[in-house]
């Protein structure tokens, strides 16, 4: 396992249009997050699992947006309707996560770069 | 007024140069501090990560935190060409529930040779 995967790397959609992201964390790590970066800013956070847990969403994470974790392993991101707004790139990263320790890190993966025309 | 801010630059500095990036905080529950580099059109890639406050050096990088200020450095020596990138600082509070990460939004850094 090399790191965090993201399908696809690219993806152009209409207007209205449903898409959905994978992402494949690295294969020890139970967290997993997904981030949203627009030109020129920061990621900012939307969501994150622990196991198949969603532990916390941002607002950003509109009724629009869904993401699932089934089984602990891997995570899609759905984006129903989509709208020009949403073009940015989604970034997923994935980390330890020790109750009982402080201090981990979130590796992130390529991203998936998302063109709404 | 955002939680993180940094200077987006663009930094454009002479092979061999130090280079400082800087960022400053608002929230005192900050614990944690990283900074990223990012390429053009990819994912950002963990370079430093310190815990509360002082310095932690890895080869050409250094990395300084000054609760007290609210504002945390990244140090590069001897830079390179292969720099060249966009420069994130991340931070979080303490507490093994809080999961996010906290970005700023970037400096990019031109090194020419």
């Amino acid at each position: 396992d090399t790191g965090v995967s993201q399908d696809p790397r690219h993806k152009i959609t209409k207007r209205g249009q449903n898409v959905t992201f994978r992402c494949d964390p690295i294969s020890e790590h139970n967290r997993l997050y997904w981030y949203r970066q627009t030109l020129g800013q920061g990621p900012e956070f939307l969501t994150y699992f622990q196991n198949e847990a969603q532990l916390e969403k941002s607002r950003l994470l509109s009724d629009r947006f869904s993401a699932e974790r089934p089984k602990g392993s891997f995570s899609t991101l759905e984006i129903q309707r989509t709208e020009q707004g949403d073009s940015a790139m989604y970034l997923c990263a994935s980390s330890f996560a020790y109750p009982l320790r402080e201090g981990y890190e979130q590796y992130f993966g390529p991203g998936t770069r998302l063109t709404v025309t | 007024q955002k939680e993180v801010e940094q200077d987006p630059g663009p930094l454009s500095v002479p092979e061999g140069a130090i280079v400082s990036l800087n960022c400053t905080y608002s929230n005192s529950a900050f614990q944690y501090f990283m900074w990223y580099r990012q390429y053009s059109r990819k994912g950002p890639e963990l370079l430093m990560y310190t815990y509360s406050s002082g310095n932690k050096e890895d080869g050409r990088f250094t990395a300084q935190v000054d609760k007290s200020s609210k504002y945390i450095s990244l140090f590069i020596r001897d830079s390179q060409p292969s720099d060249s990138a966009t420069y994130l600082c991340a931070m979080r509070p303490r507490g093994s529930t809080l999961g996010r990460l906290y970005f700023g939004r970037g400096t990019q850094l031109t090194v020419w040779p």
